[in-house]
């Protein structure tokens, strides 16, 4: 049972380069949701979906987009990455019809820009 | 956004008792997380509150008072594997409750 995976787990990029964050899910879950983690900052929200097609910003989402053209996979793409977005990148998705809104993560992507 | 404190650090002894608190703002409320954070990892569900009073799980115990805004996690017999980060979160105001936003995490140490 994967859950949420991502890749890739490690990544290091230059200063303006590109990249993008794949997180696939099993649990067939319509949210699905991309967090970063900083030390002394906690887990900010930067871009969410509520549903294959839609995307929503969250509390960070500068710097960053994201697409969901299918229900189980969710990217987040950097087009020109800047130190500031140094970080540990998680991606969560959680289901419709649990009222509790149970998130549940993936093991998390660490990027280092330089 | 929903202003979430908890204490930064916390440290406590194998075999004690320690109590984790959270204190959010009361309005749109709609249910209280904690998660668990080891170090290197994901974090993993541990409880959910929605009624005030105490729901006990085991070892660990999470309490809620919506009308002052206060949540606590309580850790039983605390063992070394619970060394780790606790979060606490909520639901923003007016999100449609789809997403969570989480305090800063309060890391508890257990020494021998």
């Amino acid at each position: 049972n994967a859950g949420v995976t991502q890749t890739p787990k490690f990544r290091v990029l230059k200063t303006g380069q590109s990249m993008t964050l794949l997180c696939a899910q099993d649990m067939n879950h319509e949210y699905m949701y991309w967090y970063r983690q900083d030390p002394g900052m906690g887990l900010r929200l930067i871009h969410y979906s509520v549903g294959e097609g839609t995307t929503a910003k969250g509390e960070v989402p500068d710097g960053y987009n994201v697409s969901r053209l299918k229900k189980q996979n969710f990217l987040l793409g950097l087009e020109s990455a800047a130190p500031s977005q140094t970080s540990v990148y998680f991606c969560a998705s959680s289901h419709l019809s649990d009222t509790r809104n149970t998130i549940y993560f993936g093991e998390g992507s660490w990027l280092t820009v330089v | 956004g929903q202003n979430i404190d908890q204490p930064t650090e916390m440290t406590a002894t194998e075999g004690a008792i320690v109590q984790i608190n959270c204190t959010y703002q009361t309005s749109g409320f709609n249910g209280l997380f904690w998660y668990q954070q080891h170090a290197g990892e994901a974090p993993t569900f541990l409880s959910y509150n929605v009624l005030d009073g105490l729901e006990e799980k085991g070892r660990f115990s999470s309490f809620l008072s919506r009308s002052k805004g206060y949540s606590y996690l309580l850790l039983k017999e605390l063992q070394m594997k619970d060394s780790a980060s606790y979060l606490c979160a909520v639901p923003p105001r007016n999100s449609g409750y789809s997403t969570l936003t989480f305090g800063k995490g309060t890391m508890l140490l257990v020494s021998p």
